[in-house]
């Protein structure tokens, strides 16, 4: 596509649910990377992934979140038993190669957890 | 692992005038330093990005300087125009020879007054 798609572009859940969070990356880009933003806050890097396996995922806070990429395209953010704290814009970025070459983002999914 | 420090967290200028944000960053492995402008509720788009082999780059009214003894880069914006409002982030490669992680600062909102 022309650009990375992030869908939805808003969600809302209630504590203690369930959520998947879709990113389609620009065709042909190799490289995803998951980043979460808080607000007033730069992006936190989360998780990157290199076709379909997790290269680096140190940045995922804890155990309730979990990546997939099961065929090196679609991936998808999934957050068990959401927290409060989880709130926040989930933002999806791909990139050619690992030099970071086209590094372009999403527009995020916004998430909030009542 | 990389820190990155961004100073300062707002700024106000005059239509005209030329803006300056300083950032330092702390693993000395770092060697790709991107600049982003985010509008309210938009993606985070590259404006600008430097490499560790060079110590200057501009791109029409946008340059960016790295000082990679200090370990500081900025970002200067000259003849500020009303549409440079927004937010601007720095950042800095923390994985090596690989730039696929980036570790942001925490923004300068950037206001343009006409």
């Amino acid at each position: 596509g022309a650009g990375v798609s992030q869908t939805p572009s808003n969600k809302v859940t209630e504590k203690g649910k369930y959520v998947e969070l879709r990113c389609d990356p620009i065709s042909g880009h190799t490289a995803l990377y998951w980043y979460r933003q808080s607000l007033g806050q730069g992006p936190e890097f989360l998780i990157y992934f290199q076709g379909t396996g997790a290269a680096d995922d140190s940045g995922l806070p804890n155990d309730r979140f979990f990546a997939v990429r099961p065929e090196g395209s679609v991936s998808t953010l999934k957050i068990q038993r959401t927290e409060r704290g989880d709130s926040a814009v989930y933002l999806c970025a791909s990139s050619l190669n690992l030099q970071g070459e086209g590094y372009t983002f999403g527009s995020g999914t916004r998430l909030t957890v009542v | 692992g990389e820190n990155v420090e961004q100073h300062p967290s707002t700024l106000s200028v005059q239509e005209g005038d030329s803006a300056v944000i300083k950032c330092t960053y702390s693993d000395s492995a770092s060697n790709y330093f991107p600049w982003y402008k985010q509008e309210l509720g938009k993606r985070p788009q590259l404006i600008i990005d430097i490499r560790s082999n060079v110590g200057e780059k501009k791109d029409q009214r946008i340059a960016v300087t790295l000082n990679k003894t200090a370990k500081h880069f900025s970002l200067h914006i000259t003849e500020t125009q009303p549409e440079d409002s927004a937010v601007y982030f720095c950042a800095a490669s923390s994985s090596g020879g690989s730039n696929y992680k980036l570790t942001f600062g925490k923004g300068t909102l950037l206001t343009v007054n006409p």
